[in-house]
């Protein structure tokens, strides 16, 4: 089965960029949709938004301005870069794997990466 | 962008009891409604998909139902490996969105 490995620097300043790498293990990176979803400490889940190896990503509203996502199929690599940090972005990072046939549910997940941003 | 309500935020149980968690959602999502368990240190696992289909290798003890703004998980005999935290998450629009979680806890 697919495995998914987050990975980039963990602690970062305000108003840096966080830059994540999600590293798929098989070829079925140009078969499926991508989604990159964080978990702030103490709070729920939230979408970031998701890449296919072709078209546009679609990004949530809420972090559109901030956020840009891209895929190196040759690598099997997906990237994720967040701009203008606060602590607000003080999560864990999930990448996932869109459902096949219905691609906005998620069947396999990296086990996450925990972006701290403080001064 | 629909905002998903669980409840209870804490379920407190004893192995064998049966589990009802709730999803509420602030507008009409059809039946486009998943549930995943996370465990401590591991990443989100799908539980269901479309409010009511079990996801692959999902245990029989784990139910979904609901429709259009209401959805519950069921659970009906608590294992020790179901102690968790469930959340639920609608595709029914965009931006997706998930629900804060329910913990479920040894009682």
């Amino acid at each position: 089965q697919v495995q998914l490995q987050e990975s980039g620097p963990r602690l970062l300043k305000p108003s840096e960029t966080l830059s994540l790498i999600c590293t798929v293990s098989d070829d079925s990176i140009s078969n499926y949709y991508w989604s990159w979803i964080r978990r702030p400490a103490g709070k729920g889940l939230e979408w970031i938004g998701r890449i296919f190896s072709s078209g546009s990503p679609n990004y949530n509203p809420s972090l559109m301005s901030r956020v840009s996502m891209s895929m190196d199929t040759s690598k099997k690599q997906l990237s994720l870069k967040l701009s203008s940090v606060t602590a607000a972005d003080t999560a864990m990072y999930y990448c996932a794997r869109g459902t096949k046939g219905v691609d906005n549910y998620f069947d396999y997940w990296g086990q996450g990466t925990l972006v701290t941003v403080s001064s | 962008e629909i905002v998903l309500t669980q409840s209870p935020a804490t379920l407190s149980l004893s192995p064998g009891e049966r589990a009802t968690l709730s999803c509420r959602a602030s507008q009409s999502v059809s039946n486009y409604l998943a549930w995943y368990q996370q465990k401590p240190g591991q990443a989100p696992r799908l539980l269901m998909y479309d409010a009511s289909n079990r996801a692959t290798g999902i245990p029989a003890r784990f139910s979904g139902s609901g429709s259009g703004a209401d959805f519950t998980l069921t659970i009906s005999s608590l294992e020790p490996e179901d102690f968790a935290v469930y959340y639920c998450q609608q595709r029914g629009k965009w931006p997706l969105t998930f629900g804060g979680g329910t913990k479920v806890e040894i009682k």
